[in-house]
């Protein structure tokens, strides 16, 4: 299973764009990538997900290089309600993929 | 679509008793469900993977005669903890694959997740 590595924390100001940069260099050919989000006491969200390139919903971006080891993920003007841990995760449909120890994103007035 | 359902959503119990998990998949057929756990301030551990109609495939160091998990239905999957005791106090999340997968190849659904309190 490929490991994910990202910031511990992270501060940001109220309508700041925000960069959140996800490591995973043993990523496999048919691994995707999908960022969730989560809120204490709650389950994780679904963001976004990718394979290569860029990707862009009404949320957020994600942008994967060529070789794949790295993704980021792109929140445009960012609000107090996206506080919130921001997970990585990398694998395939249906089979199990591991936590990392996310991002904990910290969004200021 | 794709909701995933939790019950109940909180739970205190006794130590030494067991108490039961549900996780439903209310829109959508789930050919595989997870398990997690997260005590305070880390991530989540996956516990176990549960496929429909047959045996749940533990991650290493979870206790499969203490933590049983029962996936008898495509939208139905079951956590049993037995003899709980105060350790096993945590943040219970399952998620589920969707059945046909569809654009988002790798989603998971997750539930609101349960707090289990043994006292």
């Amino acid at each position: 299973l490929a490991k994910t590595t990202q910031p511990v924390s992270m501060d940001s100001y109220e309508g700041q764009e925000v960069n959140i940069t996800c490591s995973h260099n043993n990523i496999a050919t048919n691994d995707y990538i999908t960022w969730y989000q989560q809120f204490p006491s709650q389950g994780p969200r679904f963001i976004i997900q990718g394979y290569k390139t860029k990707v862009t919903n009404e949320v957020a971006s994600l942008f994967i290089p060529a070789d794949r080891k790295s993704s980021t993920l792109s929140l445009p003007r960012v609000s107090l309600s996206d506080t919130a841990v921001y997970y990585c995760l990398v694998g395939v449909g249906g089979f199990k993929t591991i936590f990392g120890a996310g991002t904990r994103l910290f969004v200021k007035a | 679509g794709a909701v995933v359902s939790q019950h109940p959503s909180r739970v205190i119990c006794k130590s030494g008793t067991s108490v039961k998990i549900e996780c439903r998949s209310l829109d959508f057929q789930a050919t595989t469900m997870f398990w997690y756990r997260q005590f305070p301030k880390q991530s989540l551990m996956l516990m176990a993977t549960s496929n429909e109609g047959s045996k749940a495939t533990y991650e290493q160091g979870v206790e499969k005669d203490k933590f049983l998990i029962n996936h008898a239905s495509l939208t139905l999957s079951t956590l049993t903890v037995t003899s709980a005791h105060p350790e096993d106090s945590s943040f219970y999340i399952c998620s589920a694959s969707r059945l046909g997968g569809g654009e988002l190849y790798n989603e998971q659904f997750f539930g609101p997740g349960t707090r289990l309190t043994v006292l």
